[in-house]
């Protein structure tokens, strides 16, 4: 299975920071990397997909970038909404492994 | 906009067959693949397996040995011989392939399992 290892775990911010979250996989997977943000009691959302592809409905201030083993996520000018958990997914081999998660607070 | 709606029993017995369901609203089945992934709590996203139209299915090597998915009518998952291990938040979920990507684009609300004794 390939390991992906997203950091940080939590991150503390502001509204209008901007904020990075990275992942790295185990062996390269070119640029099938999706990221998701989950809140409690709602459907998880897709943001990114293929490294840096924006979702159709993803405010621009979501950005994804990277390809092979590292890649980054970037939130800028954040907003009240954003504060959510974020996850990576490769989707480069079965079975699609996720990050282990970044819970973005307040 | 396409829905996911899913539902199954909450609360199991260990030994017990996990089944959960999930129905699309403003879509079809074809064209995709429909997974279920898991949160357990406190802990992150595990992909359990997919499948597609025409029968091709992915499954998890974890669990594989205990988990059917199938696709009809609706689409289901099957859990057999649970433990406490298998208590999580399920979701149900399509992929979606846009060549050269692979993404999961709509999930349903998710469903609470616990298994107890």
């Amino acid at each position: 299975d390939i390991q992906m290892t997203q950091s940080p775990s939590s991150l503390s911010a502001s509204v209008g920071d901007r904020v990075t979250i990275t992942c790295r996989a185990s062996q390269i997977i070119y640029n099938h990397l999706n990221w998701y943000q989950l809140k409690p009691g709602e459907a998880p959302k897709l943001l990114i997909y293929g490294a840096s592809a924006l979702h159709s409905g993803v405010p621009s201030r979501f950005t994804g970038s990277g390809s092979g083993i590292d890649f980054t996520l970037t939130i800028t000018t954040l907003q009240p909404e954003d504060f959510a958990t974020y996850f990576c997914q490769q989707t480069e081999s079965v079975p699609h492994t996720f990050g282990q998660g970044t819970k973005l607070e307040i | 906009q396409v829905v996911l709606q899913q539902w199954g029993a909450g609360l199991l017995k260990p030994s017990e067959t996990l089944s959960l369901t999930c129905a699309v609203y403003g879509g079809s089945f074809s064209d995709y693949y429909w997974s279920w992934i898991r949160r357990p709590p406190g802990k992150g996203l595990e992909w359990i397996a997919e499948i597609n139209q025409s029968g091709r299915a992915n499954y998890n090597p974890s669990l594989q040995s205990r988990v059917t998915i199938s696709l009809g009518n609706h689409f289901s998952l099957k859990m057999t011989s649970v433990t406490a291990a298998d208590t999580a938040v399920y979701y149900c979920v399509r992929g979606r392939v846009q060549f050269p990507y692979y993404y999961m684009d709509v999930w349903g609300k998710g469903t609470t399992v616990t298994v107890s004794s």
